[in-house]
């Protein structure tokens, strides 16, 4: 079954300091993973995508097909940054079906 | 821009009532989605629609139907609203190709009393 999982529900930490967010997946085949991110009343919205292998507003992420993982980093964390993190992992059928996990909160403490 | 608009940023409803959230996206897109977010939970796909006229249960389409009439329009509908169903509704429509993205909309806040 394909599956997306989010350890953390919520991640503190201190402005400038590393932030990494987890996410697992399952998922037999080659997956296109994505990371969303929808913050204080805003619409959710794509940061990145893992065949670009872009960096977004400092943030990388990287696909380990051993570790079946893309966490979500970045080595020195801002304020604005707080947010809800989704990872999600796009289906095999041509219709773009994405698989959410369950969300991450990050919160950026002064 | 990509715009996807959402006919009702906060809804109340009565359990029982009949409900319709509305959806409009402006870049001719041919896929649209309906989730509904949780917390804890996430977002899980309730309907999408890869084409008029057509569409595809998600994992969570108990008590939900859609409709897509107008390639630019899709709307979700609770036949007999439920308290279960309160929740945060979420529409997107995705391009494709190589960027490949979903665009969401502001989201509907549905109370069902």
């Amino acid at each position: 079954a394909q599956r997306v999982t989010q350890p953390e529900k919520l991640l503190s930490v201190f402005k400038g300091a590393p932030v990494e967010l987890k996410c697992n997946y399952s998922y037999s085949g080659s997956p296109e993973l994505f990371w969303y991110v929808q913050y204080s009343r805003q619409r959710l919205q794509l940061l990145l995508r893992h065949i670009s292998r872009e960096s977004i507003k400092g943030f990388t992420a990287d696909l380990n097909k051993g570790e079946t993982s893309f966490h979500l980093k970045k080595p020195f964390a801002q304020e604005e940054d707080s947010a809800m993190y989704y990872c999600a992992l796009r289906g095999v059928s041509n219709t773009g079906k994405l698989i959410f996990g369950q969300g991450t909160t990050l919160q950026v403490k002064p | 821009d990509v715009k996807v608009t959402q006919s009702s940023r906060y809804l109340v409803k009565r359990t029982g009532e009949k409900v319709f959230l509305e959806c409009v996206q402006d870049m001719d897109h041919e896929n649209m989605f309906w989730y509904r977010q949780d917390p804890g939970l996430g977002l899980r796909l309730i309907y999408f629609s890869y084409d008029v006229k057509m569409k595809e249960k998600g994992d969570i389409p108990e008590g939900y139907s859609v409709s897509r009439e107008k390639k630019e329009r899709f709307s979700l509908i609770l036949e007999s609203a439920s308290t279960n169903q309160t929740s945060m509704y979420l529409c997107a429509s995705r391009t494709s190709g190589e960027t490949d993205t979903q665009y969401f909309g502001p989201g509907t806040r549905l109370t069902v009393l």
